[in-house]
């Protein structure tokens, strides 16, 4: 079965710090897709990145950064220099069968 | 770059109402998703659609039926509505077999069941 764990419900920063969000899967499948979704207050769901279940390295883009490793099966996000627009709640996501199982998100806070 | 459309943004209906939602998937994309997203929850997945067939199904009441036209746009009808069908349904539209399996989503639309 696919499940996809998100420990933290909220966390509140203040502007300037650093953010990791911590994502942990389970699947059976051998191949398979990572997702991280941002949904601002407004609501809508923004895709942010991307990673597949065959390719352990890590990237950055801009002030996101994110950490896979398969051994832990984790998949972790991290905001850098976070900013108020930052504020929203992050989803980690798996895709099984074309289907997204997300996690329970997480609520990110950035104060001024 | 072309989005997901979807339409109406909000709606409001009574309880043992109907509601149609529309999608409008990203030109090319051959598959689309609905899902709906419950106060302070997460996204569950409904149904799914590849190349006008349905492919998918998951969670969905059997007051709820969806079906995509020729067109490619998606609809999402909602029949004897019940007050905890109130919820963001977002559509999300994809290539299936692509090489990212990435879904993009619509903005969603907001119903609320008085």
């Amino acid at each position: 079965a696919q499940k996809v764990t998100q420990a933290q419900t909220e966390i509140s920063v203040v502007e300037k710090e650093d953010v990791t969000l911590d994502c942990v899967y389970e699947t059976r499948d051998t191949t398979y897709y990572l997702f991280w979704y941002k949904q601002p207050p407004s609501g809508e769901l923004v895709f942010l990145i991307r990673r597949n279940s065959f390719d352990e390295q890590n990237e950055i883009s801009g002030r996101y950064s994110w950490n896979f490793q398969k051994s832990t099966s984790s998949f972790n996000f991290t905001i850098t220099a976070s900013q108020v627009v930052d504020s929203a709640v992050y989803f980690c996501a798996l895709v099984n069968d074309y289907k997204l199982s997300f996690g329970a998100g997480t609520t990110v806070t950035v104060r001024a | 770059a072309a989005g997901v459309i979807q339409s109406p943004r909000h709606l409001i209906k009574e309880k043992r109402e109907t509601a149609t939602l529309k999608c409008y998937p990203i030109p090319r994309h051959d598959t689309v998703y609905w899902y709906q997203q419950g106060p302070g929850q997460d996204p569950q997945f409904l149904i799914s659609f590849y190349e006008k067939m349905q492919s998918d199904k998951g969670s969905i009441p059997d007051r709820f039926s969806a079906q995509q036209f020729s067109d490619y746009h998606s609809e999402l009808n909602m029949s004897s509505l019940e007050l905890g069908d109130s919820a963001l349904y977002f559509c999300a539209s994809g290539i299936r077999g692509g090489s990212t399996d990435t879904q993009y989503f619509g903005p969603g639309t907001r119903l609320t069941v008085l």
